[in-house]
């Protein structure tokens, strides 16, 4: 089935400092990637889309200069934890739909990167 | 619009016994609906989707859900738990805009 990377799964790192997941995906292209943001014992919170050769849609809310995104070919997208904090502490993670199978075919979700900022 | 509501936050039932978990939705479209388990630290599998095909869907693991359009449900249930099946499972709905839409999450647990 189709699978979906992300790197790194955790990573500490000092506050001030900036911090960069990847999400691959392995088998299929994906012209559209989610980021999503969940905290303890909560859902996903959707951050923002990630289009395949043009700009990010955040979500209200979401500062898109602290949470930079990049989605520079159709298997790769970034999401970059820009002077990060503590408050930016969270468990992080990608998803990402088969541009082949239609777009309400199901999202393939990487297996999260835990953020801890000290 | 659309919107999704899983009607329990935590499930305890004994291994062996029938699971059932509960969603609602909500969609100005013809709705794509999806239930995930996500195990502890990891990211989402999907377990099973309903995209306007057969109205009874069966999934990996044992786990079937009904697409109900007149009550606007699609329940998650099991006949008999096992201990793995322990984790927070997610309804997602995805109408219009292909932006899917999760419910809060609904924690299953097992007990021996």
């Amino acid at each position: 089935g189709a699978v979906v990377s992300q790197h790194p799964s955790r990573v500490i790192c000092k506050s001030g400092t900036s911090v960069k997941i990847e999400c691959r995906s392995l088998d299929f292209q994906a012209t559209t990637m989610f980021w999503y943001r969940q905290f303890p014992k909560q859902s996903l919170m959707l951050m923002a889309t990630s289009n395949e050769g043009s700009k990010a849609t955040y979500e209200q809310g979401v500062e898109k200069d602290k949470f930079l995104i990049n989605h520079a070919s159709l298997t790769l997208s970034t999401l970059t934890v820009t002077s990060a904090h503590p408050e930016d502490s969270s468990f992080y993670i990608c998803s990402a739909r088969d541009h082949g199978q239609g777009a309400d075919s199901p999202l393939h979700f990487g297996n999260g990167t835990r953020l801890t900022v000290t | 619009a659309q919107s999704v509501t899983q009607l329990d936050s935590h499930v305890s039932v004994s291994e062996g016994t029938p699971v059932l978990l509960r969603c609602n939705y909500s969609s100005s479209y013809s709705p794509s609906l999806f239930w995930y388990v996500q195990h502890p630290n990891k990211g989402l599998q999907l377990l099973l989707k309903y995209t306007s095909a057969a109205t009874l869907v069966k999934g990996i693991n044992g786990f079937e859900a009904e697409f109900k359009k007149s009550e606007t449900s699609f329940h998650l249930t099991k006949p008999s738990a096992h201990m793995s099946d322990a984790a927070e499972y997610f309804c997602v709905v995805t109408g219009g805009s292909y932006i899917p839409t999760f419910g809060r999450g609904t924690s299953l647990i097992v007990h021996p």
